[in-house]
């Protein structure tokens, strides 16, 4: 059965970092590109960015709200997928999901909350 | 980027109705589009993919249309289950992109 569990999310400051884990199970990871995704409380469903896998240099695409703040990284040996987060602003408060890409999303984990508040 | 324009953001109906959603594409995405539903505090799942390929354990009621910026999502009879938000999803280009989610009552 695949599983994608998240994990790491809280409650941060403005200005401050986060790093959210994505624990995957039940399938041959390294395989796969993995994304991931967030949505705003009340909003819409906004793709952040994603990994690519080893035979393509592990590269990563990200949305450009969030270029140059969120870096995406994966570890096969781990068969997790990460999601750095630096200078947290109010509007990157919501859930975090991460997602298996096969073209479309074929299994999502239950997400991780992130609340950036003072 | 590609925009998605989703409609109606909400709508009610009774079981056993026919609802169709629309999703339009800002730009051809051919057919690199899906549906997801999500009930509240849950993930998304996938109901249909490539704009009209059922995902498997998906009741067949649901049925996806369309090519290149003209979608639809069709329920063809409404059940109590199928109280939802539904989101389409372009995965043609970067960035990939929803629409806004339709909302989706029972009478």
């Amino acid at each position: 059965e695949v599983q994608l569990v998240e994990s790491g999310g809280g409650l941060v400051q403005p200005g401050g970092s986060l790093r959210l884990s994505c624990a995957a199970s039940g399938f041959t990871f390294s395989d796969y590109y993995m994304d991931w995704v967030r949505q705003a409380p009340g909003k819409g469903l906004e793709w952040v960015g994603r990994v690519r896998k080893e035979t393509n240099s592990y590269s990563t695409v990200y949305a450009a709200s969030v270029k140059g703040r969120f870096t995406i990284s994966r570890d096969d040996s781990e068969n997790s997928i990460y999601l750095q987060i630096n200078s947290l602003k109010s509007e990157d408060t919501g859930i975090y999901y991460c997602a298996r890409v096969n073209g479309n999303y074929d299994y999502w984990g239950q997400g991780t909350l992130v609340t950036v508040s003072s | 980027d590609i925009q998605m324009t989703q409609s109606p953001s909400t709508l009610s109906a009774s079981v056993g109705d026919r609802v169709t959603i629309t999703c339009r594409a800002s730009q051809s995405i051919s057919t690199w589009l899906a549906w997801y539903q999500q009930k509240p505090g849950k993930a998304p799942n996938v109901l249909i993919y490539k704009a009209s390929t059922l995902e498997s354990g998906v009741p067949s009621r649901f049925s996806g249309s369309g090519s290149g910026t003209e979608f639809t999502l069709t329920i063809s009879s409404l059940q109590p289950d199928d109280s939802a938000t539904y989101h389409c999803q372009q995965y043609n280009s970067y960035p990939l992109t929803f629409g806004g989610g339709t909302k989706v009552e029972i009478k």
